[in-house]
């Protein structure tokens, strides 16, 4: 089975700072697809990246970057320029191929400061 | 394009009870996943369809069930409500059947009495 392993609950960071958010998950894959998932007090569910195993180059979306280090199973977040709207709990997941589930983490409480 | 859509957003029911949720993919999204999310379980994975078929199921009783129409559209059922139930239900949809990303809806918070 797939463990996904969030270990801080809650982060604070200041209006235009940078905050990176850990994950590490455990998987005897080779193949596999992780990605980080918005939850704003909305509830709604909203992608900010994916990366896939097999790629070396680590992902960018605008102010969202990760760091992917296979051999460590770990997969962080990185949030430059924070903003108030980034306030969310962020969840780190993983996917293998033919298996059509996600595997969440517990999630990490981010709060932006102004 | 419409995003994932589900109904209701909100169902208050009582013990013993039965109910149904709806979920409405992304227009030619034909994978369709259902999840729990509770603050004390977190994100479980309940079931995806794809084709009609049910081709994952999570580690939940029988009293979760669900089915996938011809449309993509799904639902999901709980028979015989239990406290323990309430929970945000979350569907989400992909386009491709393998590793696609899934795309959420807002999720339909079920309360039991």
């Amino acid at each position: 089975a797939q463990t996904v392993t969030q270990s801080q609950p809650e982060m604070s960071v200041q209006e235009a700072e940078t905050v990176t958010l850990s994950c590490t998950y455990d998987t005897s894959e080779n193949n596999y697809y992780l990605f980080w998932y918005k939850q704003p007090p909305s509830r709604q569910m909203i992608l900010v990246i994916r990366q896939e195993a097999y790629k070396q180059q680590n992902a960018t979306e605008n102010r969202f970057s990760v760091n992917f280090q296979k051999a460590a199973k770990s997969f962080s977040l990185k949030i430059s320029d924070s903003q108030l709207g980034d306030t969310a709990m962020y969840f780190c997941a993983f996917m293998i191929p033919n298996d059509y589930k996600l595997s969440f983490g517990a999630g990490t409480t981010v709060t932006v400061r102004a | 394009k419409a995003g994932v859509t589900q109904t209701p957003r909100y169902l208050i029911k009582t013990r013993g009870q039965q109910v149904t949720l709806s979920c409405s993919p992304i227009s030619g999204h034909r994978s369709v996943s259902w999840y729990q999310q509770t603050p004390g379980q977190g994100l479980q994975f309940l079931f995806e369809y794809f084709s009609e078929t049910q081709r994952n199921k999570g580690n939940f009783p029988g009293r979760f069930s669900g089915r996938q129409f011809s449309n993509s559209r799904s639902e999901m059922n709980v028979s015989t409500l239990e406290l323990g139930d309430s929970a945000l239900y979350l569907c989400a949809s992909s386009f491709l059947q393998q590793e696609d990303t899934q795309y959420f809806g807002p999720g339909t918070r079920l309360t039991v009495l």
